[in-house]
């Protein structure tokens, strides 16, 4: 069974541009949580998301900020016009049951 | 009400000994209390978690310790190794809710 899969892995965006980073949950789970981390804090919650939908997004910016977890294919996170402060580690986690969560290797967003 | 507030947020352990982290919270409708190892680089893995009608779960050489009345739980890594060096986080949640998280402790064992 293979691990909760991100990528890109690294992301390098300009100033304005949109990231999009990517999440395939672990087979069997339909749970997926997206959170942000930058170096030397902790994981702060930004969204939690059941197959098409969104379950609480209050850890998530109501701008430029938008998640989805389709019927078919990975969880999305969106970054749309990024700015420099947007800059950190990604991770996203699925859950079989809403306890326990377990996490992908991260998405590191560079806005330059 | 939603915090969860770990210590200390660094911690030396030479190796062989007993690493010890602590955390304390406040909401008592948390119900489940996981703890997570990062490595530095790499997301975090799911190392043991406990739920509150127990007062101690043991995995190998680490042991949560949960104490309801205090509202406190903490890990203890047994016969600590230098691979075990990376920060430690605890998390609290309830319900199919979010995990609350500690802010981390950076842990580093000397051989």
């Amino acid at each position: 069974n293979a691990g909760v899969m991100q990528n890109p892995r690294h992301l390098v965006r300009r100033r304005g541009q949109e990231a999009r980073l990517r999440c395939s949950p672990m087979k069997g789970h339909s749970h997926v949580y997206w959170y942000r981390q930058l170096p030397e804090e902790g994981l702060k919650f930004m969204v939690y998301l059941q197959k098409e939908n969104i379950i609480d997004e209050s850890g998530m910016p109501k701008e430029r900020f938008s998640a989805e977890f389709p019927k078919e294919g990975p969880s999305i996170l969106r970054i749309q016009q990024v700015v420099r402060g947007d800059s950190a580690a990604y991770f996203c986690a699925s859950s079989p049951n809403g306890y326990e969560q377990y996490f992908g290797p991260g998405t590191r967003l560079t806005v330059t | 009400q939603q915090q969860v507030k770990q210590s200390p947020q660094s911690l030396i352990v030479q190796k062989g000994g007993i690493s010890i982290i602590n955390c304390a919270y406040e909401n008592t409708a948390f119900d489940y209390f996981p703890w997570y190892q990062q490595f530095p680089g790499k997301g975090p893995a799911l190392l043991i978690a406990i739920r509150p009608d127990v007062s101690e779960k043991k995995e190998g050489r680490f042991t949560i310790s949960f104490n309801k009345s205090a509202k406190q739980f903490s890990l203890h890594i047994m016969d600590s190794q230098p691979g075990d060096s990376a920060t430690y986080f605890c998390a609290a949640s309830y319900s199919n809710y979010q995990l609350i998280w500690g802010a981390g402790t950076k842990l580093i064992i000397k051989p």
